[in-house]
This record gives C-alpha cells, sequence and structure tokens, in this order.
C-alpha cells in the first residue's frame, strides 16, 4: 500500500518555510525522499534509516518518527530552484532499495 | 545529470504490439530497478535485478518482463500493450551496498494506441 503524503501541493513566496509530511499504514525500515522537476528525472535528496540513521544533502533536513510511520521533510528559507513535486518513497525490510512511492507534493515557489 | 541513460526518450506503440525499453547504468552499478510513473502520480516499482538476476518484483503482470546484461544495462520488455500501458518509464541505478540513492534516468514516454 503506497505512502500518503501531504499537502498535496504547496505555494510559498521565496524565503518562506514549507513541510511535506509522508504517512505509511506499515512498520517502515527507511524512507526516501527525491525531488522531480518537469521532464526530469526524480534526484535523490535524503534516506532515513530505522535507528536515527540518515544520508544525504546538508540542505535538506527531515526527520523519521518509526513508532508512527511518519516522515517529515523540512524546507527552510525556500529558493525558485526547490519547485518541483517532492516524492517519498518507503521501504517495510531491508530489501535494497525497493521503493512504494507515495503520490507527490507539488511544490511552487514564486519570487 | 546522473549519468543513466535511457532509449528511446519517447514511444508511441498500438494496442497488442510489444515494446523494449533500455537503461544504460552508472559504471560500477550493479542494480537496477524499473518504474512506471502514470501521468500524475508517483513512481510504481516494477521489478530489479541484480547481476543479471531478477532480485525483485512489484505488483505488475509476467508480460512486463527484464533483462540486465554483464555490463549492467537493462532491459524493460512489455508485451500484449494496453491502453492503460501509457506512461514515463524510469529505470534507477543503484551502486552497490545498501541504503544507497537511486540514480534515475530521465525516462522513456510510451503512449499506447
Amino acid at each position: 500500500q503506497q505512502p500518503v503524503q501531504s499537502p498535496q501541493a504547496v505555494i510559498l513566496r521565496e524565503g518562506e518555510d514549507a513541510v511535506i509530511n509522508c504517512s505509511s499504514s506499515k512498520a517502515l525500515y527507511s524512507v526516501h525522499w527525491y525531488r522531480q522537476k518537469h521532464g526530469e528525472a526524480p534526484v535523490f535528496l535524503m534516506i532515513l534509516l530505522k535507528g536515527g540513521e540518515q544520508k544525504g544533502h546538508e540542505k535538506i533536513s527531515a526527520s523519521f518518527n518509526e513508532k508512527k510511520q511518519q516522515s517529515s521533510l523540512y524546507l527552510t528559507a525556500s529558493q525558485l530552484s526547490y519547485s518541483g513535486t517532492y516524492f517519498c518513497g518507503t521501504e517495510s525490510n531491508n530489501a535494497g532499495n525497493m521503493l512504494t512511492f507515495g503520490g507527490g507534493t507539488r511544490l511552487m515557489v514564486k519570487p | 545529470e546522473t549519468g543513466v541513460t535511457q532509449s528511446p526518450t519517447h514511444l508511441i506503440k498500438t494496442r497488442g504490439q510489444q515494446v523494449t525499453l533500455r537503461c544504460s547504468s552508472q559504471s560500477g552499478h550493479n542494480t537496477v530497478s524499473w518504474y512506471q510513473q502514470a501521468l500524475g502520480q508517483g513512481p510504481q516499482f516494477i521489478f530489479q535485478y541484480y547481476r543479471e538476476e531478477e532480485n525483485g518484483r512489484g505488483n505488475f503482470p509476467p508480460r512486463f518482463s527484464g533483462l540486465q546484461f554483464p555490463n549492467y544495462s537493462s532491459e524493460l520488455n512489455v508485451n500484449a500493450l494496453e491502453l492503460d500501458d501509457s506512461a514515463l518509464y524510469l529505470c534507477a541505478s543503484i551502486p552497490r551496498g545498501r541504503d544507497t540513492e537511486a540514480f534515475f534516468g530521465q525516462g522513456t514516454r510510451l503512449t499506447v494506441v
């Protein structure tokens, strides 16, 4: 069953902050975050693992609540380049990067 | 750029036909996953290949099949195309080891008419 992302869409002004949430009905081993711009490949942002380890880009922050099977991506001081669709991908076991993606959150940053 | 190339970029096929999509992985990446992305939706996992063997499969029928070659490039084959197969097909090249990022290609846009 795919994770549920919220909100479905958000519009920001440059410099504003946003939080994107990802919620699963299954126990999770990891959560992966990607951003996809229109007509482009999804680009890796971060992996959050059960037990607290995180791997990703320094300017991106996220949290993973294992008990609630939820993850949140925090976008601070947004820039125009942050625009795109954000996807969370989840794994329920350490199967090796076979992800179940959510439906996406469309983010638009305006000047 | 991720260094992962897919071909062709666009393709139009007729219902009932067969199609082969290709993916060239990054050097040193021994695992490739294929995803189907319908318009406005998130990618759906089709299957994964590791060292030329199918390593895992999503909820797709057997008419979706794949190959991985010794140089780790990969193919996705779809037989008996249906209108609902129209989508963007993405391949993801994955480095050795677990808990790593996947490098996606730009995809092949398949339209079935």
